[in-house]
């Protein structure tokens, strides 16, 4: 069963404390991928991941960070959060893009950051 | 880079209307185009993804089309039900790269 599991699915955080987002797939895909969505700007790219240790900043960086020490796990790191990174977040991944691959979704994790 | 342009952001038809959203993008070499349906509170689920040479795609109550002359994708629910009501995403890739460029969105209703 293709999966990717993002945790936790809701979040509230503190302006300032420290946020992980973890993701998981269990596809053994070498690409991974973190979206925010916000109302009215579909999802903007955060960062990729191109296998184990091997990651590429996407269209929006600035406040995050990444980590990708196996290939089936991505966390999303977020050192000392803003107001403005509330939004839902989702992991995807997909197949070395060499073909027509999909992105497969996780089912988001809504972060509240007060 | 590539920029994609998705409209209508709303969208109300009435049961068994159609139901038309398309998206336009600027990158002449996006070669793979991939339809999202994203339910109330839920992840993107993969409607149909086409390519580059083929212009005219038909799936389950649906219909994509893809005009690479104007770069305009488009996709069509021919005779819309309540369960069609949800948020659709375009997304656009090229050969060259490993990035899906995503429309904003519509959301579309559907009143039985």
């Amino acid at each position: 069963d293709m999966k990717v599991t993002q945790m936790p699915r809701y979040l509230i955080k503190r302006m300032g404390e420290n946020v992980l987002l973890e993701c998981g797939q269990d596809m053994s895909h070498e690409t991974m991928y973190w979206y925010r969505q916000d109302p009215g700007l579909g999802l903007q790219l955060i960062y990729i991941s191109y296998d184990v240790d091997s990651n590429s900043e996407g269209d929006i960086p600035k406040g995050y960070r990444v980590s990708r020490k196996k290939r089936e796990h991505f966390s999303l790191i977020l050192d000392s959060a803003k107001t403005n990174q509330t939004s839902v977040y989702f992991c995807a991944s997909s197949l070395s893009p060499g073909l027509q691959n999909t992105l497969y979704f996780g089912a988001g994790t809504r972060l509240s950051v007060l | 880079g590539e920029q994609v342009e998705q409209r209508p952001p709303h969208l109300s038809v009435r049961e068994g209307d159609s139901a038309v959203i398309t998206c336009t993008y600027t990158d002449p070499n996006s070669y793979y185009f991939f339809w999202y349906k994203q339910e109330p509170g839920a992840s993107l689920q993969l409607l149909m993804k086409v390519f580059s040479s083929t212009e005219i795609n038909e799936g389950q109550g649906f219909t994509v089309l893809l005009n690479k002359k104007d770069k305009r994708l488009s996709l069509n629910l021919t005779a819309a039900h309540p369960g069609d009501s949800a948020a659709y995403f375009c997304a656009v890739r090229n050969t060259g790269n490993y990035k899906y460029v995503f429309g904003a969105g519509t959301r579309l209703k559907v009143i039985a």
